[in-house]
């Protein structure tokens, strides 16, 4: 199946540092949805966007839906030791068969330093 | 509290074993997922169920059956058939069968070999 291609697959920063991630895709979406996992848990939704060139923030994170539609990115600002975990992007495609599924992309993995 | 209760948390599998996991939601959603996780892949997705009494495959169904009897629940079986069945499995579910809702997320089941 498809998958989203996100970038960087993993980050090491320093407590305090902002961080930024992105996915792309050759196909259109109507949502772009950000999650984050912890480990052994399930992911947790932290953003929805559903219209391009929205910019959404949810505390200390932003995400934007891309205007083209193939893109989106999510930053975190001044991060904290409690970031750390899997973020993921998930894009829905419009209408059709697509029946509310998602395409996910491959993760990025965060670790904060103290 | 509403939420989705996957259980168990950790099972193991003998050779030729079929085993059953389950997943149940309270929060009177449509549509149920199950998708697959393995270290380092984003999820795929193994089967989907839209409304009761109908489900559909994903994209990697093979080895794996569900059912869908009650709006509730939506258990997986992961049959001898699954010739590589550990991972960590998760559940989700969203309100409407289409639309752009996003989906939520048990706390997933992590499967191993005896």
């Amino acid at each position: 199946g498809q998958q989203l291609n996100q970038s960087p697959q993993s980050m090491f920063i320093q407590e305090g540092e902002d961080v930024s991630m992105n996915c792309t895709s050759s196909s259109i979406f109507n949502t772009w949805l950000w999650y984050k996992q912890d480990p052994g848990e399930g992911p947790v939704l932290l953003i929805a966007l559903y219209k391009a060139g929205e910019l959404t923030s949810n505390g200390r994170l932003t995400a934007q839906f891309g205007i083209t539609r193939k893109d989106s990115f999510l930053n975190i600002s001044a991060s904290i030791p409690s970031d750390v975990g899997i973020y993921f992007c998930a894009g829905l495609q419009a209408g059709g068969t697509s029946y509310g599924k998602l395409t996910f992309g491959q993760g990025t993995i965060l670790t904060v330093h103290p | 509290d509403g939420g989705i209760t996957q259980s168990p948390k950790y099972l193991f599998r003998k050779e030729g074993q079929n085993v059953t996991l389950s997943c149940e939601q309270n929060l009177n959603h449509d549509a149920m997922y199950w998708y697959r996780q393995d270290p380092g892949q984003g999820l795929r997705l193994i089967y989907y169920s839209q409304i009761v009494n109908d489900f559909q495959k994903g994209d990697i169904a093979e080895g794996y059956s569900v059912s869908r009897e009650k709006k509730e629940s939506f258990p997986l079986t992961v049959t001898s058939a699954q010739k590589n069945p550990t991972a960590f499995y998760l559940c989700a579910s969203k309100l409407g069968s289409g639309g752009n809702q996003p989906q939520h997320f048990g706390d997933g089941t992590r499967l191993s070999i005896l």
